[in-house]
């Protein structure tokens, strides 16, 4: 099955600076490729997502880059601000004709004032 | 604006009850998902269901069985709990998209339980 790796677990950034957070996938046929953040208490909700036949969105402050020959995606939200203190999660799918995500560990991301 | 409600925001129960969550969504979607979140471990899949009466394994089945007997309803079953299936459980729905498009997941509250 799929297996997707999430690093770091946890990340502290000074407000205003940029975050990185980087995943890999091992199943070369996945397609799709979201970002869900979950702030404290609540429910994970989709903040971006990237599908196979680009390299790159952006929305915002945050942006999502892919790499399909490395199997790497990351997620990158710069001039960061006390809200975007959450988790993150990364998922990838499996594509064959089911819906299926397969979600990485996490990052607890902390923005310090 | 999609929602997704959790019968039960925290439930404790003894080790060898029957726990039944529920999971209700009013948007006519056709995909339903329940999740584990454990910390450090994520979001693990425990079942999923494309159609009523239409269920498929996840990562983490053991232990756990499904009903989905009208389209907007995904019931999760702890036919015996254990002290490890202590977790957080999420309740997730989706829209049936074209074929190898996978559609934007929509959480619910989610349902704690605690089985002592």
């Amino acid at each position: 099955g799929e297996n997707v790796e999430q690093h770091p677990s946890t990340l502290s950034v000074q407000e205003g600076d940029s975050a990185v957070i980087k995943c890999t996938y091992s199943d070369s046929a996945s397609n799709y490729f979201p970002w869900y953040k979950q702030e404290l208490g609540k429910r994970p909700q989709l903040i971006i997502d990237i599908r196979s036949n680009v390299g790159e969105k952006k929305d915002q402050r945050i942006a999502v880059t892919l790499n399909k020959t490395a199997k790497h995606f990351s997620l990158h939200i710069t001039e960061t601000q006390p809200e975007d203190s959450a988790v993150y999660f990364c998922a990838a799918n499996i594509n064959f004709g089911n819906e299926k995500l397969t979600f990485g560990t996490g990052t607890r991301l902390t923005i310090i004032p | 604006d999609v929602k997704v409600t959790q019968s039960s925001r925290y439930l404790v129960k003894r080790t060898g009850e029957k726990v039944f969550l529920e999971c209700v969504q009013d948007m006519d979607h056709e995909n339903m998902f329940w999740y584990r979140q454990d910390p450090g471990l994520g979001l693990r899949l425990i079942y999923f269901s494309y159609d009523v009466k239409m269920k498929e394994k996840g990562d983490i089945p053991e232990g756990y069985s499904v009903s989905r007997e009208k389209k907007e309803r995904f019931s999760l079953i702890l036919e015996s709990a254990s002290t490890n299936q202590t977790s957080m459980y999420l309740c997730a729905s989706s829209l049936r998209l074209a074929a190898y498009f996978t559609g934007e997941l929509f959480f619910g509250e989610g349902s704690r339980l605690t089985v002592l």
